[in-house]
């Protein structure tokens, strides 16, 4: 079945570092990939989307480019702040699988001032 | 703008009990979706409706049933409260496949 992976389960980093989240997925079709973010004691909110290999999203200073040759989805930001700390996801939705979307396991990203 | 409202925010129950979670949505979505959280696991789709009447399983749809009472509302029952399903519950909803899901705040369950 479909999956994502995400190898780093936390990062750490200093205010204005460069900031990579590895997101890696498997699919039998052609999926619509996804970064969502959650802080604290909220729901998971949705950052951006990508449909189609080489479509980059983008929203809030945080980016991902779609890449079919590696099956990747890596979230990366060029100066993080400490408000950025936060649980980030990658999920992908598959049209073979109807409305659902399989998350990753999430990766916990601290930011230090 | 919408929001989404799930109670309570703490439960609290005893193993072997039935317990029940709410939500509701006023963003006039036709899909709902709830979700189970578990540390280091990410989230796990219990149940899905794509419309009103609609009941779709997820990946962990065993111990649990789900009613769409109405466009606005989903429950969730855990028909016996396990000690190792401590978890959050997240409710989520969408216009449809592939649109941004908007999740609730979560409820707490604890079974003692």
């Amino acid at each position: 079945g479909d999956s994502v992976t995400q190898t780093e389960g936390q990062v750490a980093l200093s205010e204005e570092d460069f900031l990579t989240i590895h997101c890696n997925y498997s699919a039998s079709g052609y999926p619509a990939l996804f970064w969502y973010v959650q802080y604290p004691g909220e729901g998971p909110q949705f950052l951006f989307r990508a449909s189609r290999d080489k479509e980059k999203g983008s929203s809030r200073g945080f980016e991902a480019t779609y890449d079919k040759g590696t099956t990747s989805f890596h979230l990366r930001k060029a100066s993080v702040q400490e408000s950025d700390s936060a649980v980030y996801y990658c999920a992908l939705g598959d049209i073979n699988m109807g409305y659902k979307l399989t998350f990753g396991t999430g990766t916990s990203l601290l930011v230090d001032p | 703008g919408g929001i989404i409202t799930q109670t309570p925010k703490f439960l609290i129950g005893q193993e072997g009990q039935k317990l029940t979670l709410k939500c509701q949505q006023n963003f006039n979505h036709d899909t709902m979706y709830w979700y189970r959280q578990d540390s280091g696991k990410g989230l796990r789709l219990i149940y899905y409706s794509i419309t009103e009447n609609d009941l779709q399983k997820g990946d962990l749809s065993e111990g649990y049933d789900a009613s769409r009472e109405k466009k606005s509302s989903f429950s969730l029952t855990v028909t016996s409260a396990q000690k190792n399903e401590m978890a959050v519950f997240l409710c989520a909803s969408s216009l449809g496949q592939y649109a941004e899901q908007f999740f609730g705040p979560g409820t707490r369950l604890t079974v003692l």
